[in-house]
């Protein structure tokens, strides 16, 4: 069974606090992706990764960066939180060879920038 | 990049009718088109996808359509269930760097 973890289920921070969210996968996937879930606007990607150290843009990077220096972890990082960005964030993980395959996600971080 | 649509937005239907979501797509180079289903306060799981080299797809009571001609895909949910309820989400996968595609989902409810 595929799993993938996220450092928080419900975190609060402060406008301009620096945050990270953490995602761990155990399935050895070279792909790892960062969306958030907003209500009425679907699954929008903000960053993913290929393998250790590369990173890709998706459709709404501004505001935010990634960090990848082990292949099982993937960290999204707000560098000064703002009231905009409070959102459902989801992490997911699939494999490459020969794909593209199903995407595992995992369970989000729901943050609140108050 | 991409661009997914997703129609309906929301989806009441009898239990035991047939339900269908459609999604249209941009770009021509899409090849790969998973449906995902996420119940309340759950994270998203597939529960079907097509390639683009196949028209057609069947799990069960559920199908996936894919016209490439049109750059449009549906699911197809038959007797439909309680369980069924949850909103699905259509995406497509464009190659490369690209990534995949959400459309805005779909909230599916099943009146008993």
């Amino acid at each position: 069974d595929v799993k993938v973890t996220q450092s928080s289920r419900y975190l609060v921070k402060r406008t301009g606090e620096k945050v990270f969210l953490e995602c761990v996968q155990d399935m050895d996937h070279e792909n790892m992706f960062w969306y958030r879930q907003d209500p009425g606007l679907g699954l929008r990607l903000i960053y993913f990764s290929y393998d250790v150290k590369m990173k890709e843009k998706g459709d709404i990077p501004e505001g935010y960066s990634v960090s990848r220096e082990k292949k099982e972890r993937f960290s999204l990082i707000l560098e000064s939180a703002s009231t905009n960005q409070t959102s459902m964030y989801l992490c997911a993980s699939s494999r490459t060879s020969g794909g593209p395959y199903e995407q595992y996600f995992g369970p989000g971080t729901r943050l609140t920038v108050t | 990049g991409e661009n997914v649509e997703q129609h309906p937005s929301t989806l009441s239907v009898q239990e035991g009718d047939s339900a269908v979501i459609k999604c249209t797509y941009s770009d021509s180079a899409s090849n790969y088109f998973p449906w995902y289903k996420q119940e309340l306060g759950k994270r998203p799981q597939l529960i079907i996808d097509i390639r683009s080299n196949v028209g057609e797809k069947k799990d069960q009571r559920i199908a996936v359509t894919l016209n490439k001609t049109a750059k449009h895909f549906s699911l197809h949910i038959t007797e439909t269930q309680p369980e069924d309820s949850a909103v699905y989400f259509c995406a497509a996968w464009g190659g490369g760097a690209d990534g995949l595609t959400f459309g805005k989902g779909t909230h599916l409810i099943i009146q008993p």
